[in-house]
């Protein structure tokens, strides 16, 4: 069966450091999306890409987030500089079409420790 | 703006027996609904989805309810069993989750 694969899984990092994280959606798939979720949360949409656009990032913190995919396949996630309250999981979906009737497919995300 | 709710934060039943878990949303513009399972340490799971023009919607062991009078989606388990013990979200199109149940299913 197809996946999402997320790297790194795990990831602590001191706070005012850089971060990155990365995203390969399955094959195929046009559409990504980049959700946080805190700890006891529900996921918070961050950034939709479709191909190599972004459509949608506004609950982005754009200051210090920033999300690229180049070639419309792969994606980047980053953070600079983390804070505290960016530890989270951080996790990466993917879907056929903006509209998937079958809900998206997501990664099993990597969880971010700023301390 | 939009916002998805779920009104039980936390859900016991006993293996064999049904459960039903339930959200309330605002925005009816909504196209489709979906049903997640997130396990510890995993990523959400597709359960089930339901489009907007339709008010049921049956799986494997899981039906989905919508009622666009009330706003209201529900999540029904049947013969709930111990691997149905997860973190239930629901979602109106891409962006809206609520807080999520948290089942638990005793043996």
């Amino acid at each position: 069966e197809a996946e999402v694969a997320q790297s790194p899984r795990y990831k602590i990092t001191e706070k005012s450091q850089a971060v990155a994280f990365w995203c390969d959606p399955i094959s195929g798939h046009a559409t990504l999306y980049w959700y946080r979720q805190i700890l006891g949360q529900g996921p918070e949409l961050l950034v939709q890409f479709q191909d190599e656009s972004v459509v949608d990032d506004s609950q982005l913190p754009k200051d210090r987030f920033s999300a690229e995919r180049l070639k419309g396949v792969d994606s980047t996630l980053k953070i600079q500089p983390a804070e505290l309250g960016d530890s989270a999981m951080y996790l990466c979906a993917s879907s056929f079409a903006p509209t998937a009737s079958y809900g998206y497919t997501f990664g099993s995300g990597t969880r971010l420790t700023v301390v | 703006g939009e916002s998805v709710g779920l009104h039980l934060p936390t859900l016991s039943v006993q293996e064999g027996d049904n459960s039903i878990i339930n959200c309330a949303y605002s925005n009816s513009a909504s196209d489709y609904f979906i049903w997640y399972k997130q396990e510890s340490g995993k990523g959400p799971q597709f359960i089930i989805d339901i489009r907007s023009n339709m008010d049921k919607r049956q799986g494997q062991r899981v039906t989905v309810l919508l009622n666009k009078t009330v706003k209201h989606l529900s999540l029904q388990i049947a013969a709930t069993q111990p691997g149905d013990s997860a973190v239930y979200f629901c979602a109106a199109g891409k962006t809206i989750f609520g807080a999520g149940t948290r089942l638990f299913v005793k043996a």
